[in-house]
């Protein structure tokens, strides 16, 4: 079985910062996805990346994935308290098994 | 489109007790998946059911079971409760399956405490 490790775990930071967040694999990842975990509510999807190399921008939010498909990091330029909530990676060995989610990156962004 | 809806939100039992949780996914989706989350542990998958068989099956006891009805509609089911089955439980639906391949949309989640 595949194994997601992200870091940092947790993170704290002020409004206007910059930060980024990694997922790392000892195995290729087929594709990968980032979700965000708010209070109270379930993970959104908000990138999937499937090429080595790739570069996703969603506004303030930049996805990158490794030239070899074993890690990849999502960086957040200009954070708000918006963003705050509970980053995870996940990836599956093929389309349809089932997804592996990292134990995510806990962002807080004060204002 | 409505989201994924789940129902209960909030449940509090005690050992022993066996409890039922349901999930109604968007209009359309034919595979449910079901996770459990915890502080130690984070996401781990349950099963999943797609057109009303179990499709997968993650690494759990066979307390937990679920079902899928013919409307998409989905229970899962655990027996025997203990106190490490507190958690949060998020049912997840897609139009075709589990993995990364689909875009999986969660709902809010049941939180289960057990005493």
């Amino acid at each position: 079985t595949q194994l997601l490790e992200q870091s940092p775990q947790f993170l704290s930071i002020q409004e206007g910062e910059n930060l980024t967040v990694y997922c790392n694999s000892s195995s290729v990842f087929s594709s990968l996805q980032w979700y965000r975990q708010e209070p109270g509510e379930g993970p959104v999807l908000l990138v999937t990346v499937v090429t080595g190399g790739e570069v996703k921008k969603l506004k303030r939010l930049t996805f990158q994935f490794g030239d070899a498909r074993k890690d990849s990091s999502l960086h957040i330029t200009a954070a708000q308290p918006g963003d705050t909530g509970l980053y995870l990676c996940a990836s599956s060995a093929s389309g349809n098994t089932p997804l592996v989610f990292g134990k995510g990156t806990r962002l807080s962004v004060i204002a | 489109k409505a989201g994924v809806t789940q129902t209960p939100r909030y449940l509090i039992k005690t050992r022993g007790q066996q409890v039922t949780l349901s999930c109604s996914p968007i209009s359309g989706h034919r595979s449910v998946s079901w996770y459990q989350q915890t502080p130690g542990q984070g996401l781990q998958f349950l099963f999943e059911y797609f057109s009303e068989t179990q499709r997968n099956k993650g690494n759990f006891p066979g307390r937990f079971s679920g079902r899928q009805f013919s409307n998409s509609r989905s229970e899962m089911n655990v027996s025997t409760l203990e106190l490490g089955d507190s958690a949060l439980y998020l049912c997840a639906s897609s139009l075709d399956g589990a993995g990364a391949w689909n875009t999986q949309y969660f709902g809010p989640g049941t939180r289960l405490t057990v005493l």
